[in-house]
């Protein structure tokens, strides 16, 4: 089946560095998501991707996808305490098809 | 945006009772909804894919009769764990997509469900 490849597995930051990761597929997807998940909540949509080439920013978050659509990345700049949590990646190949989850990213912001 | 509420957040429970857990759409109507189990440090694992007036859709190896799905309404779904035992112990999560969302692929999900069976 499909799979998204998530790295890195985890991060060890200092407040106001900047921040990358990034999903890698050996198959296509045509939408490419990216989630927040804080500690015994449910994923939260920080950026939606809906075409090859796309690069978005929301805030200090920019995310791109892949011109081959079988990657996509996240940036998170000048990081803050409160960007501590689990980052996911996630892919669809249809309007109706599940979603793909990457293992997550787990992202440690020293103040 | 679209909020998709879960209830009850956490429940404890004895083993061999069973356990039912809401998902409900609050501002839109959702057709499908996805229920996922997910353990500590690991990622969404789907479950099934609840749809509304049909029967559900249930991933390889889980078993259907354990977890029961019910989608009666365009803004409701429940997840009810059957003779609950430890194992099942987990954080279940919902999601939900807007049928009047044009954007393809987007999920909307709940804040999850504590279960701990003893």
């Amino acid at each position: 089946g499909q799979q998204l490849n998530q790295s890195p597995q985890s991060m060890f930051i200092q407040e106001g560095e900047d921040v990358s990761m990034n999903c890698t597929s050996s198959s296509i997807f045509n939408t490419w998501l990216w989630y927040k998940q804080d500690p015994g909540e449910g994923p939260v949509l920080l950026i939606a991707l809906y075409k090859a080439g796309e690069l978005t920013s929301n805030g200090r978050l920019t995310a791109q996808f892949g011109i081959t659509r079988k990657d996509s990345f996240l940036n998170i700049s000048a990081s803050i305490p409160s960007d501590v949590g689990i980052y996911f990646c996630a892919g669809a190949v249809s309007s109706g098809s599940r979603l793909t989850f990457g293992e997550g990213t787990q992202l440690t912001v020293n103040p | 945006g679209a909020v998709v509420s879960q209830h009850p957040s956490w429940v404890i429970c004895k083993s061999g009772t069973s356990v039912k857990i809401e998902c409900r759409s609050l501002d839109f109507q959702a057709t499908t909804m996805f229920w996922y189990r997910q353990f500590p440090k690991q990622s969404l694992m789907l479950m099934a894919t609840s749809n509304e007036g049909s029967k559900a859709t249930y991933e390889q190896g889980v078993e259907k009769d354990k977890f029961l799905i019910n989608h009666a309404s365009l803004t409701l779904s429940t997840l009810t764990v059957t003779s609950a035992h430890p194992e099942d112990s987990s954080f279940y999560i919902c999601s939900a997509r807007d049928d009047a969302e044009m954007l393809p692929g987007e999920l909307f999900f709940g804040e999850g469900s504590r279960l701990t069976v003893l």
